[in-house]
């Protein structure tokens, strides 16, 4: 248990289907991050928030919306997505002014889209 | 765009030390550098970080040259459960973390 959480672990879902993913933090930082790793790829980051407001989107396509409702929850809205965005999605947090460890990352959620 | 250049693989006999490579011939003179692993399908797991000092936990070990432009991260003595892909970032502590291709760890009984 790293102090981020990440559920579900595993979700396979539609194309035309609707999901969220969702991650906690319980380490009281003031950022939080997606990140999405296809197979054999980098991590690519995908959203910043920081204080509670997106402050970073990389060209991520609209069909992944995200949400950042107080500084220690994050989800990822998924709609009409596509095969190719079968990822493992992983969440992260940071004390974004301070020299600390970095990120602390959750497990990840593991999605397949059929 | 990822700023360092690591091997992209290396193995370790169980029990002896590994000691991983990166080059980060550009760094800035406050930017930090930065170890992550990730044992596969895991989210990424802090291991250290230096600015110019070397440094030691109870994980590893960093060595960062008098110049800064490389540093080696050392496992005493590794174990089995040490293989994955080790990440080696430089970036100031208000930076995004930026991922590369990192360096696969195998280690072998």
């Amino acid at each position: 248990e790293t102090g981020v959480t990440q559920t579900p672990r595993h979700l396979v879902m539609g194309m035309t289907n609707k999901k969220s993913l969702k991650c906690e933090q319980h380490l009281g930082h003031n950022a939080m991050y997606w990140y999405k790793q296809s197979a054999k790829k980098p991590l690519e980051l995908m959203f910043v928030y920081s204080l509670e407001e997106r402050v970073e989107n990389n060209s991520v396509p609209s069909r992944f919306s995200p949400e950042c409702p107080n500084s220690s929850h994050l989800f990822l809205h998924l709609h009409t997505l596509q095969p190719e965005d079968s990822a493992l999605y992983l969440c992260a947090s940071s004390q974004v002014d301070t020299v600390t460890r970095g990120y602390t990352f959750g497990s990840g959620t593991r999605l397949t889209v059929v | 765009d990822a700023k360092t250049t690591q091997p992209p693989s290396m193995d370790c006999a169980e029990g002896r030390a590994a000691n991983l490579p990166c080059n980060h011939s550009t760094i800035s003179g406050n930017e930090y550098v930065y170890w992550y692993r990730q044992i596969h399908s895991q989210g990424p797991q802090y291991i250290i970080h230096g600015l110019k000092n070397n440094e030691t936990n109870e994980m590893a070990s960093l060595i960062i040259t008098e110049d800064r432009k490389s540093s080696t991260l050392i496992l005493p003595h590794a174990t089995l459960r040490d293989t994955a892909v080790y990440y080696c970032i430089v970036r100031v502590n208000t930076d995004k973390l930026i991922f590369g291709t990192g360096t696969r760890l195998q280690v072998f009984p």
